[in-house]
């Protein structure tokens, strides 16, 4: 059973250009969590996701990120119009259903470092 | 909205003592409580997690307590190493909220 797999492990974007970040669930896994970490900082929720639907968006910017969770394939955080300030790590992490069975341990995946230059 | 704060945010010891690292959250009605150790440029690795109707865990040399009711979790770490140094996080769930971290420092 592979683990959380984020692709890609690091990224360069331009100012004013897309990044989009990939993060495959483990297997059997329905949640979704997107975290950015600063550095010297700690881990800042942004979102929450189910498939198909957005639990929690309560900690994304307002405008140029989105996060989905589509019911084939992996999770994409999306940022338009990166800014020199979206350089951060980036983790995703994911569980079962947090309220259902005995084990809902969330695992991380290694993270996407992004570097807008 | 929950807020979870990590005391001390650092920490230094000589190898092969006991200590106790403190996790609080404000807002009780949690799923569980999980703890993870982060290298430097790295990942994050689980350590142990708590339901929320249990009182304790341990794995090794790891023990991790919570107590829902005043809000707290503390994770025991006994008879230190230099290869526990790493910043430790704890995080409430459902929707897996972050303290600051505390980093540990064990000096050989």
């Amino acid at each position: 059973n592979a683990g959380v797999m984020q692709n890609p492990r690091h990224l360069v974007r331009r100012r004013g250009q897309e990044a989009r970040l990939r993060c495959s669930p483990m297997k059997g896994h329905s949640h979704v969590y997107w975290y950015r970490q600063l550095p010297e900082e700690g881990l800042k929720f942004m979102v929450y996701l189910q498939k198909e639907n957005i639990i929690d968006e309560s900690g994304m910017p307002k405008e140029r990120f989105s996060a989905e969770f589509p019911k084939e394939g992996p999770s994409i955080l999306r940022i338009q119009q990166v800014v020199r300030g979206d350089s951060a790590a980036y983790f995703c992490a994911s569980s079962p259903s947090p309220g259902q069975g005995a084990n809902t341990e969330a695992f991380f995946g290694q993270g996407t470092r992004l570097t807008v230059v | 909205k929950q807020e979870v704060t990590q005391i001390p945010a650092a920490l230094s010891v000589p190898e092969g003592e006991n200590l106790v690292l403190n996790c609080s959250f404000t807002d009780s009605a949690i799923y569980n409580l999980q703890w993870f150790r982060q290298d430097p440029g790295k990942g994050l690795t689980s350590l142990l997690l708590i339901q929320s109707s249990q009182r304790e865990q341990t794995s090794g040399r790891l023990n991790a307590s919570l107590d829902k009711s005043s809000g707290r979790s503390t994770l025991y770490i006994a008879a230190s190493q230099p290869g526990d140094s790493a910043t430790y996080l704890c995080a409430v769930g459902g929707k897996l909220i972050f303290g600051q971290g505390t980093e540990l420092s064990v000096k050989p």
